[in-house]
């Protein structure tokens, strides 16, 4: 398919583990996203590239999380020492270049932390 | 604090009438506005969007409405079809790259 592919969809994993999330984004796309949305929340923006620029990580929550997009395409999103309270739903969502782009969404990653 | 608000957490709709969908923000820099629609287990798909200098967008059964000096757009869906059942979440942006999303509304349409 060429939309926006996210992996795993479904991760269990034990308070204190590390995960790495996945998200290929449409190709072409330089701009990418990820968001996170907690049970009954709306969509919390984390982090922010766009093509060589320095990322934007004002949303990340704490510094156990952290991102990165290698070579302009594949970006993972990885949660160091997760506390059940990153339990959510993480989205994936990727741009054409320029103002005013809808972005398209991944179907995103379920993470439960037990 | 909430720079989008989507003060309605749900609604209902008869299938055939009208779907009225609101959205209040607070940024006054913010001059793009977007609409997604999201199924359970699925990613947001983009549906609508308006920039700041009209006041009207319309793409078949979808019409968004803007009102600058309130601070408020709306998403009108008529007719409702039962496939509209789905949580919309309104976004604005400053700077057309970094976009903010409301809490989402939970539609109902009732056949």
């Amino acid at each position: 398919g060429a939309g926006v592919s996210q992996s795993p969809s479904n991760k269990v994993t034990e308070k204190g583990k590390d995960v790495e999330l996945r998200c290929d984004p449409i190709s072409g796309h330089t701009a990418l996203y990820w968001y996170r949305q907690s049970l009954g929340q709306g969509l919390e923006f984390l982090i922010y590239f766009q093509g060589n620029s320095a990322p934007d990580k004002s949303g990340l929550p704490s510094d156990r999380f952290s991102a990165e997009r290698t070579g302009g395409s594949v970006s993972t999103l990885t949660i160091q020492r997760t506390q059940q309270e990153d339990s959510a739903v993480y989205l994936c969502a990727s741009s054409l270049q320029g103002s005013n782009q809808p972005q398209h969404f991944g179907d995103g990653t379920r993470l439960s932390i037990l | 604090d909430q720079q989008v608000k989507q003060n309605s957490p749900s609604l209902s709709v008869q299938e055939g009438r009208i779907s009225i969908l609101n959205c209040d923000y607070t940024n006054s820099m913010f001059d793009y506005f977007l609409w997604y629609k999201k199924y359970p287990a699925e990613g947001p798909t983009f549906l609508i969007s308006i920039s700041s200098i009209k006041d009207k967008n319309e793409d078949r059964r979808f019409t968004v409405f803007l009102n600058k000096s309130a601070k408020h757009l709306s998403l009108h869906i008529v007719p409702s079809q039962p496939g509209d059942s789905a949580v919309y979440f309104c976004a604005a942006s400053a700077n057309g790259q970094n976009f903010v999303f409301g809490p989402g509304t939970r539609l109902s349409v009732l056949p």
